[in-house]
């Protein structure tokens, strides 16, 4: 049962442009999220992060944006740069104790020169 | 300042052989974290520990997967009689404190290959 979802496996995004991606959540209990970007072969790595008391945080060229009631997060980058190519996982957890964390399956974001 | 650490990088084992994985934390990071990656899937949580103590094991299959992180030495996850099924890239990540905003700190993982 996949409680974290993001339905775009793929994504590619023009240089200097916004790059949107989406995740959905199904679990209400959570009310803690987490983006993490991947390159191959390597760990995800931390990126920024949310509670459900804020419906944006903002760091640098990169947003959150959390809307409670569609269960629905997204990141933007802004503007977007060749090194952002790389795999991003949305991850949710109900408590703020980070014991265990659901990840999405990832979108591939693709920024082309 | 190395982060964390998990060796082999991969790992081949025959059907039934037994696979341990190992995972040394960053410094000053008491509590662990593994999670599975199996092939067109997300990260799935397996267990949470901190020194010497299973803290949280839902996401462990029930037979053949154990895990410790004893008091010196690496965070082990150790399958058994491994299955074709095992094969799945094993990520192991760390943090000071149970704060889940801060985020862990993934290390690079172990793919392993059961053949």
């Amino acid at each position: 049962d996949q409680q974290v979802k993001q339905n775009s496996p793929s994504l590619s995004v023009q240089e200097g442009r916004i790059s949107i991606l989406n995740c959905d959540y199904t679990n209400s209990m959570f009310d803690y999220f987490l983006w993490y970007k991947k390159y191959p072969a390597e760990g995800p790595t931390f990126l920024i992060s949310i509670s459900s008391i804020k419906d944006k945080n903002e760091d640098g060229r990169f947003t959150v944006f959390l809307n409670k009631s569609a269960k629905h997060l997204s990141l933007h980058i802004v503007p977007s740069q060749p090194g952002d190519s790389a795999v991003y996982f949305c991850a949710a957890s109900a408590g703020n104790t980070g014991n265990q964390f659901y990840f999405g399956t990832g979108t591939s974001l693709t920024v082309i020169p | 300042n190395a982060g964390v650490m998990q060796n082999p990088r991969h790992l081949v084992r025959r059907r039934g052989q037994e696979a341990r994985l190992r995972c040394s934390p960053m410094k000053g990071h008491s509590h662990v974290y593994w999670y599975r990656q199996l092939p067109e899937e997300g990260l799935k949580f397996m267990v949470y520990l901190q020194k010497e103590n299973i803290i949280d094991e839902s996401g462990m299959p029930k037979e053949r997967f154990s895990a410790e992180f004893p008091k010196e030495g690496p965070s082990i996850l150790r399958i058994q009689q491994v299955v074709r099924g095992d094969s799945a890239a094993y990520f192991c990540a760390s943090s000071p404190s149970q704060d889940g905003l801060t985020g862990y700190t993934f290390g690079s993982g172990t793919r392993l290959t059961v053949v």
